[in-house]
């Protein structure tokens, strides 16, 4: 059974300031891992997607993945106030035979705020 | 603009009566996924379709069915509400099974009410 741990927070950050959100998994196995947006009342939004060791950077926003650690984080630089949400981490296994994986594995998200 | 819709975005129903929420998309996605969502609570993938192969949750409750008759839709059957149903539910789509190069993109949800 995959698990996704993330803290709830609430995660309180300065304008302006680097907010980091971590996620840890359980299965070994898994190998796609995906960061949403959710605003309160909303769907997921897509924001950053990761599979190989390393940083991935996309504007403010940067990914960072250790499958030995089992470990997957988001980190917003310059933040602001829009990006007060919840930020769901997710992942997915691949089937061995190469093929893709049926559908996601969601942590229960952390809340940010952002303190103008 | 190709996207995901759901409707009605919004259902009040009453307990035991039979409801269907509904969704679309114009991407020509090849899979559909619908997942559950209560409140501060994470995503829980209900099932999803790829093309017309059914792929149930092992956990999924028997009062919950889908049907896809064609590849732009997709419905979610709840035979008897029940208090506990109550729960945003997420509608998504994937061009092919979910890998590096493809992604999973949602629907603006249903938020059901069971009264």
């Amino acid at each position: 059974q995959k698990e996704v741990e993330q803290n709830s927070g609430p995660l309180s950050v300065p304008e302006g300031a680097i907010a980091s959100l971590n996620c840890t998994y359980s299965d070994r196995v898994s190998q796609s891992f995906f960061w949403y947006r959710q605003y309160s009342g909303k769907s997921p939004e897509l924001i950053m997607s990761i599979y190989s060791n390393g940083d991935k950077e996309d504007g403010r926003f940067t990914a960072q993945l250790n499958k030995a650690s089992q470990y997957v984080s988001l980190l917003i630089r310059d933040s602001q106030p829009s990006d007060s949400a919840t930020y769901l981490c997710a992942v997915t296994v691949l089937f061995l035979s190469g093929g893709g994986a049926d559908g996601l594995t969601f942590g229960k998200g952390t809340h940010l705020i952002i303190q103008p | 603009d190709a996207m995901v819709i759901q409707n009605p975005r919004y259902q009040v129903t009453q307990f035991g009566k039979p409801v269907t929420l509904s969704c679309s998309q114009t991407l020509n996605h090849n899979v559909m996924y619908w997942y559950q969502q209560k409140s501060s609570q994470a995503p829980k993938l209900l099932f999803h379709y790829y093309d017309k192969d059914f792929n149930n949750e092992a956990d999924t409750p028997d009062n919950f069915q889908s049907r896809r008759p064609n590849t732009s839709f997709c419905f979610l059957d709840i035979r008897s509400p029940g208090l506990g149903d109550a729960a945003m539910y997420l509608c998504a789509t994937s061009r092919d099974r979910l890998s590096k190069d493809h992604e999973q993109y949602f629907g603006p949800g249903t938020r059901l009410t069971v009264t």
